[in-house]
């Protein structure tokens, strides 16, 4: 078990609508990052967090969102929702030392689903 | 950009024979290079990474700069390695940053 806990594990919902994916890194973990990974795009890097401040962003869509609370937990916001946002959504955790290069340490992932 | 290529989405031999999986990277620095593993219903987890020259559950990858790959290899595939692979780079990005960028994946099929 690497510790990083997401919630929900599976997400259905409508078109137009707006969902909020949680994350909770391992223990003493600073660094959270977010990806989206979808049959056609592989795995791809949404936005990182370093001690509740964004370090890194990829990928990610203006209707998408995130942020890192106090408690080192993160949450991803997906708003005005569009079937081809259906994937699954990983977050991943690393130790804060030489931040960035340190190996990642995954959850399950949540998956959405876009009716 | 970075990038990072897995040019095999399948991979498929018997149990006991040599595994070469690829990887092929575009990144002007010096990259630090990954590779994660999934085995069926598990999490995504690190297998090993260029900078400890380590090898793991048997597996080898030596970065080759001249040639931009970090090839995983194997003598002697087992049933168990049966899973799905990532190789991936972190390097920086136009901020300074470092940026994560994953390969597609290669699936890995070991046969008896």
């Amino acid at each position: 078990d690497s510790g990083v806990t997401q919630t929900p594990k599976h997400l259905i919902t409508a078109t137009g609508q707006r969902v909020t994916l949680r994350c909770s890194p391992r223990s003493g973990d600073l660094s959270v990052y977010w990806y989206q990974q979808s049959l056609d795009q592989g795995l791809q890097f949404l936005i990182q967090y370093y001690n509740g401040e964004e370090r890194a962003k990829g990928n990610i869509l203006e209707r998408f969102s995130a942020q890192q609370f106090p408690d080192l937990h993160s949450e991803l916001n997906l708003s005005s929702l569009e079937l081809g946002d259906s994937a699954l959504y990983f977050c991943a955790s690393s130790v804060p030392r030489r931040v960035g290069n340190q190996p990642q340490h995954f959850g399950d992932g949540t998956r959405l689903s876009i009716l | 950009a970075q990038r990072v290529t897995q040019p095999e989405k399948l991979l498929s031999v018997f149990k006991g024979a040599p595994v070469e999986l690829k990887c092929n990277y575009s990144y002007s620095g010096s990259p630090e290079l990954f590779w994660y593993v999934q085995y069926s219903r598990q999490r995504l987890q690190l297998l090993l990474r260029h900078i400890s020259r380590e090898s793991i559950k048997g597996f080898t990858a030596d970065l080759n700069k001249g040639e931009t790959s970090f090839h995983l290899k194997k003598p002697f595939a087992q049933e168990e390695d049966s899973a799905m692979y990532y190789c991936a780079l972190s390097g920086r990005g136009t901020g300074g940053s470092y940026i994560p960028t994953f390969g597609r994946g290669t699936s890995l099929i070991v046969h008896p």
